[in-house]
Parts: structure tokens; sequence; C-alpha cells
């Protein structure tokens, strides 16, 4: 089993609608949540950073953790074409170790 | 502006060929790492460097060298390019601080190996 596994997409939704992209994890002691949206062609850029469990909001960006079921989630609201990217979920248990990346869903919001 | 720069952006070689890509910051940052990424595996570390002198494996190291002699500097060394090495890769570095474990990413270089 890898240490996280996020659904590849593609996920493909009309403007205006209400985006969850979701990974799930398997060791225990993460700590640690991002969220990293990767436009084509550019580096990846941190969107949402959480540390253990709960939600954060920022505008219209919500990110969710619940270590108890090892689950995390990012909803975005009022999606717009300027969201089409590739979201990546990484996490890890300190911040001196490594980042441990989901392969990425590519989202497409079609105006 | 504060950043992650990497040269070359693009970079087409061929096998054996000995090859650095540079990467720099200038966000006075202690953790700096390589990543690969690969269409279906994702992004994957290759190596990571907590401070000057100091590097360590990631998840994908055969065939690369790192070294940290200053701060702000991390090249990627690939003594003997092979085509398996075709791929993106990105540079980050970050505090390394367990309350600010976030990642500046670079625009990436993109390798082939013929």
């Amino acid at each position: 089993q890898k240490e996280v596994e996020q659904d590849p997409g593609p996920l493909s939704v009309p403007e205006g609608a209400i985006v969850s992209l979701n990974c799930t994890y398997s060791n225990s002691a993460f700590q640690y949540f991002m969220w990293y949206r990767q436009y084509s062609r550019k580096g990846p850029e941190l969107l949402m950073y959480t540390y253990s469990s709960g939600n954060k909001e920022d505008g219209r960006f919500t990110a969710q953790v619940d270590k108890s079921s090892k689950y995390i989630s990012l909803f975005i609201r009022d999606s717009q074409p300027s969201d089409s990217a590739t979201y990546l979920c990484a996490m890890r248990d300190s911040g001196n170790t490594p980042l441990v990346f989901g392969k990425g869903t590519r989202l497409s919001v079609i105006a | 502006e504060a950043q992650v720069t990497q040269n070359p952006r693009y970079l087409i070689t061929v096998t054996g060929k000995k090859l650095t890509v540079t990467c720099s910051q200038n966000m006075n940052h202690e953790y700096m790492s390589w990543y690969r990424q690969d269409p279906g595996l994702g992004l994957r570390q290759i190596y990571y460097s907590m401070n000057v002198e100091v590097t360590d494996k990631g998840d994908v190291p055969e065939g690369y060298k790192v070294s940290r002699k200053e701060k702000r500097n991390f090249p990627l060394i690939l003594e003997s390019p092979s085509p398996n090495q075709t791929s993106l890769y990105f540079c980050a570095s970050g505090l390394g601080l367990s309350w600010r474990p976030r990642e500046y990413f670079g625009p990436g270089t993109r390798l082939t190996v013929l």
C-alpha cells in the first residue's frame, strides 16, 4: 500500500461548481498536511497548509483533515476556469522529514 | 523577489554525458531538496539537504549526486545520464522547521536524455 493515495482524475466540472479533492494516507505519524496547485509547465505552489486535524478556510478554499480516518480533503467553492490545474496533496510527520506527495488530481473547470 | 531559480530550464543531452542542473534560493532557507516528476508516478524526492554540508537520500537517489557547499545553492549532478532519467526536475527550499514546513518550488527543468 502506497503511503499517500490520490485519485488522478481527470475531473471536469462546470464553472461555479463545488469541487472536492481527496487523499488518503497510511502513516499515522503524519501531522502536517498541504495542498499544492500546479499549473501546466510550472512548479507546484502551496495553496493550503494544515497542522493536525481540523478545518482551515482561505477564501474559496477549505482544507479538512480527519486524522482518525487518515483522510484529507480540499474543497473549492464557486470554481473558476482559472482553478484548472493539477492539485497535489502532500504531508510529513515533522518539519525535518521529506514531504510525501500524492500523484495529483487534474481538474478542469469548464466555462 | 523571493524565489527559487533553476538552470537550465530545458536540456537535451546524450547518454553518458555528465551534466549539472543548478538551483539557487534567495530566502536564506536551511532546507533544500530535489524532486523528479513523471507521469503516473507523481513527485518523488531525489535528495535533500538540511543545511550546508548535510545531504540525505530521498526515495530515488540512484544515478544522482548533490552537494551543498553554500546555503543558497544545491546543484544536482548526473555523472552518467541514462534515458530513464528523462524527467521534469524541481528544486525546492524551505525553513525546515516543524512549525513552518512549507516548501517553495522552482520553475522546473525538463531534461531529455537520448
